[in-house]
Parts: structure tokens; sequence; C-alpha cells
């Protein structure tokens, strides 16, 4: 199973300033007969299921703010939020879906400080 | 808008079987979309357990492969999820979503294993 590892556990950030967090993959999620990385990455606020932000690393969702960006290739993954809002508060997770049993990260809890 | 509905028993016996279905509204389930059941233990993390395609094509996570099977249903729209023997282990709030990148996720239903 390809490992995701994702950095902080936690994180606490200011209302509107920059939050990133990171996530490796133990292999490559990159596929060169198209170029696409197969990462995505999901927000989860209190109580609530999951909601896709990012998919193919960078692209953002329809209805998703664009305060909210991935970038990364490879292994390599970052999501950056550039202004955090109140409402940003949540745990956040990166999925590989490059290769079956798809994984998560065990999570990133966003709070404000 | 494409919605999905978890629907099923909220508590299962230790050793019984869990039957789930999701419905799907917004979206044909013989559309070009993979159909996906993954479940959150509670205060943890998620897990994939696997997901099909219209044709019946199926692939599952290989730590639940030998107890779990999910099933398609065109003509109702719906998809389903049977697990068996479960255990205490097996308490998790349980999501269907579309896609491999999981693009709609339902509300999810929280199951639990009673001894």
């Amino acid at each position: 199973d390809i490992v995701m590892t994702q950095s902080p556990d936690s994180l606490a950030v200011s209302l509107g300033e920059r939050a990133t967090i990171n996530c490796t993959s133990s292999q490559s999620v990159l596929y060169s007969a198209n170029n696409k990385n197969y990462l995505g990455w999901h927000q989860q606020k209190a109580g609530q299921s999951p909601k896709l932000l990012i998919f193919w690393a960078s692209t953002r969702e329809s209805g998703v703010p664009d305060r909210f960006s991935g970038s990364g290739s490879g292994t390599d993954f970052t999501l950056t939020i550039s202004s955090l809002q109140a409402e940003d508060v949540g745990v956040y997770y990166c999925q590989q879906y490059y290769t079956t049993p798809y994984t998560f990260g065990r999570g990133t809890k966003l709070e404000i400080k | 808008q494409v919605q999905l509905q978890e629907s099923g028993p909220g508590l299962v016996k230790s050793s019984g079987t869990l039957s789930l279905t999701c419905a799907v509204s917004g979206d044909s389930i013989s559309s070009t979309h993979w159909w996906t059941w993954v479940r959150q233990p509670p205060g943890e993390g998620l897990e994939w357990i696997g997901e099909i395609f219209h044709s019946g094509r199926t692939n599952y996570n290989p730590s639940l492969e030998s107890r779990v099977t999910i099933s398609v249903d065109t003509s109702k729209n719906h998809f389903s999820l049977e697990l068996k023997s479960m255990t205490a282990a097996d308490t998790a709030v349980y999501y269907c979503a579309r896609d491999t990148f999981l693009s709609y996720w339902g509300r999810g239903i929280l199951v639990t294993v009673s001894s």
C-alpha cells in the first residue's frame, strides 16, 4: 500500500495568515502517461462529512475559494490556505488515488490561534 | 446537483453482517464514474473500503476483501455494501462517495457493533 504521511498533525494559525499542510507519499503518484498526480485534498469540518477541495494535486474543485491551493509533484505535496478564515477550521486529509487500495494521510487539525 | 444518501441499520450484532445502501440522485449510476465506500472509526481517520463501476467491476481493500462485497443496482440507481463477520473494530461512520478522488460524499451513517 502507498503510505501517506501528513505534517504537521495539528496547526494553529491566526486569522488572515497563511496555513501550510504537507503530504508525502511512500511512492510516486505521478502517472507519466498523462503527467497527472493522483492526489486529492479533503476538508472535514466538525460533525460533517469530508468535502473535496483539490484533485490532480492542484485543480480546485468548483465552488472552492481561491485562497485554497495545491502544489507539488511525485511524492511531495502541499495544501496552502493563503489567508485563513474562521470557517476553514477543521481536519484536512490528503488522499492518493494512483493505485488501490487508495489511502489517506492521518489528517491535520487546523485551528485558529 | 449530485447527492448521495446512505441507509441501513445503525446497530449490528457482533459476528453479524452489515448491509448498507447508497442512493444516488442527480446523476446516473451508469455514468462513467466509480462509486466508493469509505469508513471512519469514531475520532479516527479515513479508510477506503472499495469501489464499483456500473459494469459490476470492483476493487476492494485487501485488508477487508475476504469480508466485503459491493454491488450495484442500475434499475434503482443505487449501490450497496455488505460486510460480514462484524466486530467492534468495524464500528465507524460509513460514507458512500463518487469517483476515485471522492468528488461527492454522502452524509454518512454511524454503524455500531454490539456484543
